[in-house]
């Protein structure tokens, strides 16, 4: 069964600061990976998505994502974070018609 | 702009009600999704549906059942409320593509007391 890991719960972090987020996934099929955003009291928002190709994709919002097939990662990264990224972000994957999220990383960034 | 939209923002049910929770998308989706998010734990698949009157057991089923009736509509059932069902329900759909992004509603916060 395709499972997504998430290994930080919860991150805080001063602005300006740079931010990974790790995810490793488990599925050896066709990798269809995304980052998405929730932000307080809003619905999901997509940041990134990864299908093929170069595996450097960027998002929104000054995000981007590395995915490492050797290491069946897909970490999120940006160099310098801000207040307004204070969220949760989940890493999901797609594949056989089914969509498998992370537990979800809360992020908090302290002004 | 609207895509996928869930019929209540919040709903509070008494232990032993049956509970619906309506999602309808307006994109032609064949895929289509009821997830439950709590603390820690993310989100969960209830369950899912590929097509018209076709349902697949996500990863917690055990006390939910869904109908697709139609391609634009999934709703999902409480047969028999319980409080540990009390939770946020997400729905999502997709193309059958694999270069596809999903789209969700802004969810349901069901309390069951």
């Amino acid at each position: 069964a395709q499972s997504v890991s998430q290994h930080n719960h919860h991150v805080i972090l001063s602005e300006a600061a740079s931010l990974e987020l790790g995810c490793n996934y488990s599925y050896g099929g066709t990798v269809n990976l995304f980052w998405y955003v929730q932000y307080p009291g809003q619905h999901l928002q997509l940041l990134l998505k990864y299908f093929s190709g170069d595996p450097l994709v960027k998002g929104i919002k000054g995000f981007e994502a590395e995915f490492i097939k050797s290491k069946f990662s897909f970490n999120l990264r940006k160099p310098s974070v801000q207040w307004s990224d204070t969220a949760e972000y989940f890493c999901v994957h797609f594949g056989n018609e089914k969509l498998t999220f992370g537990t979800g990383t809360r992020l908090t960034i302290i002004p | 702009d609207v895509k996928v939209t869930q019929s209540s923002r919040y709903l509070v049910k008494r232990t032993g009600e049956k509970v619906f929770l309506e999602c309808v998308q307006d994109m032609d989706h064949e895929n289509m999704f009821w997830y439950r998010q709590d603390p820690g734990l993310g989100l969960r698949l209830i369950y899912f549906s590929y097509d018209v009157k076709m349902k697949e057991k996500g990863d917690i089923p055990e006390g939910y059942s869904v109908s697709r009736e139609k391609k634009e509509r999934f709703s999902l059932i409480l047969e028999s409320a319980s409080t540990n069902q009390t939770s946020m329900y997400l729905c999502a759909s997709t193309a059958p593509s694999m270069n596809t992004e999903a789209f969700f509603g802004q969810g349901t916060r069901l309390t069951v007391v």
